[in-house]
C-alpha cells in the first residue's frame, strides 16, 4: 500500500486563484511528520511548510497553508492567490515513527501545478 | 540564509566508474541524509548519518555506495563501479534534529545529476 498519495498528477491554474493539492496519508503511528516541498523545472527541492501530527492548527507560511485533517488521514496544501513563479512539481512527504529513530522521508509520486496567465 | 550546497551539478561518467557526490550541509545541523530521484520517479531515500556514522539506510544503499563526513563541513556519497540504472539526481539533506517538530525539517541542496553512459 501506498504510504503516501497525490492523486493529481497534473494540474492547471489560472493566476490568482487559489489552488489544493491533494495528499493523503498512511501510517498506523502516533507520532508523525508531513512536509511539502516544491520542485521548480531547475530540479531543486524547496521546503514550504511542516505538519506535525501534534498539532492542533493547520500550519500556515505565508501564502501557503496545510489543511490537516488527521481522522481523515489527509494533509492537503493551500496555495492562495497563486503567481506564475508557482508553476512546479509539488511534493507531499511523511515521516513516520519519530518516537522509534526513523529518520527517512517518504515521498508522493508528485503533483505538476502549472499557473496559467 | 544558510543553504545545503552540493557539487558537481552535473556528473558525467562511464559505467563501471567510481564517482565521489559531495555535500556541504547547513552548519548547525546535526542530521545528514541522502536521496535520489531518478527521472519522473519518485524521491527514494538512501541513507542518513548522524554522530558519523549512519543511523538508518534503505535497500538501495548496497555495498556499492557509502558515505563519509572527512571532515567538520562536507559530507559525501561514494558510488563504487556505477551502473546505467544509477542514472539520477541526488539530493543531500541536512536537518538540526529528528523530533517532533519544525526543527526536523529536512533542507535539501540543489542536486546533483548523475549520468552514466
Amino acid at each position: 500500500a501506498q504510504k503516501i498519495t497525490q492523486t493529481q498528477p497534473g494540474m492547471f491554474v489560472q493566476e490568482k486563484e487559489a489552488v489544493t493539492l491533494d495528499c493523503t496519508y498512511d501510517t498506523s503511528d502516533q507520532s508523525y511528520g508531513l512536509f511539502w516541498y516544491k520542485q521548480p523545472s531547475s530540479g531543486e527541492m524547496i521546503f514550504l511548510i511542516y505538519q506535525g501530527s501534534y498539532d492542533e492548527q493547520n500550519a500556515t507560511e505565508g501564502r501557503y497553508s496545510l489543511n490537516f485533517q488527521k481522522a481523515r488521514k489527509s494533509a492537503n496544501l493551500v496555495i492562495s492567490a497563486s503567481q506564475l513563479g508557482d508553476s512546479a512539481m509539488y511534493f507531499c512527504a511523511m515521516r513516520e515513527g519519530i518516537e522509534d529513530s526513523n529518520y527517512q522521508l517518504i515521498w508522493g509520486a508528485g503533483t505538476k501545478l502549472i499557473i496559467k496567465p | 540564509e544558510p543553504e545545503v550546497t552540493q557539487t558537481p551539478s552535473h556528473q558525467v561518467t562511464q559505467m563501471g566508474q567510481e564517482v565521489i557526490l559531495r555535500c556541504v550541509p547547513i552548519s548547525n545541523h546535526l542530521y545528514f541524509y541522502w536521496y535520489r530521484q531518478i527521472l519522473g520517479q519518485k524521491v527514494e531515500f538512501l541513507v542518513s548519518f548522524y554522530n558519523n556514522e549512519i543511523s538508518e539506510k534503505s535497500e538501495i544503499f548496497d555495498d556499492q555506495f557509502s558515505v563519509e563526513r572527512p571532515d567538520g563541513s562536507n559530507f559525501t556519497l561514494k558510488i563504487r563501479s556505477t551502473k546505467l540504472e544509477d542514472s539520477a539526481m541526488y539530493f543531500c539533506a541536512s536537518s538540526y534534529y529528528v523530533g517532533t517538530g519544525p526543527t526536523d525539517t529536512q533542507y535539501f541542496g540543489p542536486g546533483t545529476r548523475l549520468t552514466v553512459l
